[in-house]
């Protein structure tokens, strides 16, 4: 699986945008981009994924890049409940083994 | 609607002492498997297992560690002459799959906090 990189910590005021960036330049052609996040004292919940196409469902927006070198994971109304450690990883959609490997993500800070 | 269940949500134990760590995944959820996650770390893959297939175990760290899941449905970690390296959130997911249809989502429980002294 490609490797991503997300910067360590982010703060974003409540009720605006949160935006968290995800570098993955040496994505292949056949892998996805996937985000989970985990709350404090919590197991990790998934987010949203996608291929090449912007995606939105009711937690979140992905947009990714056209060349699908970097995404954005956009949270539209950020709220504290959103305080987590948002992780970007990048993997094959496959039918077999799905074991996941995160690094140390992004800790967003939802500020009142 | 149950998700993933663990238990204990916390465990202390002494060093070299043995110990249980169990997980009920979503009813029906065909694959099952085991992470940990040191503080501060990210998560790190143990075993997985696969409905009747044979578990992969490529990421348990020593044979001190091993798994188990009967009946295609609860699973134990066990842990033996655990050491102080061994402290760690172990976290169980399951998901949904037929073999045939692509993953996408695993669903994780709360996880035990294992402390050993």
């Amino acid at each position: 699986d490609a490797k991503t990189t997300q910067p360590p910590s982010m703060d974003c005021a409540e009720g605006r945008a949160a935006n968290l960036p995800c570098n993955h330049s040496t994505i292949s052609g056949n892998e996805y981009v996937y985000w989970y996040r985990q709350i404090h004292s919590q197991g990790p919940q998934y987010i949203i994924h996608g291929l090449k196409n912007n995606e939105t469902n009711e937690m979140a927006s992905l947009i990714i890049t056209e060349d699908r070198k970097s995404s954005t994971l956009i949270l539209p109304h950020a709220t504290l409940r959103d305080t987590a450690v948002y992780y970007c990883i990048v993997r094959v959609e496959g039918f077999g083994n799905e074991k996941l490997t995160f690094g140390t993500g992004t800790r967003l800070t939802i500020i009142p | 609607g149950a998700g993933v269940s663990q238990s204990p949500s916390n465990k202390v134990t002494e060093k070299g002492k043995d110990v249980e760590l169990r997980c009920d995944p979503i009813s029906g959820h065909t694959a099952l498997y085991w992470y940990r996650q040191s503080l501060g770390q990210g998560l790190e893959f143990l075993i997985y297992f696969q409905g009747n297939s044979a578990p992969d175990k490529s990421g348990l760290p020593s044979d001190r560690f091993s798994a188990e899941r009967t009946g295609g449905s609860v699973s134990t970690l066990t842990i033996q002459r655990t050491q102080q390296e061994d402290s760690a959130v172990y976290l169980c997911a399951s998901s949904g799959t037929s073999g045939r249809a692509p993953v996408y989502e695993q669903f994780f429980g709360p996880g035990t906090r294992l402390t050993v002294l």
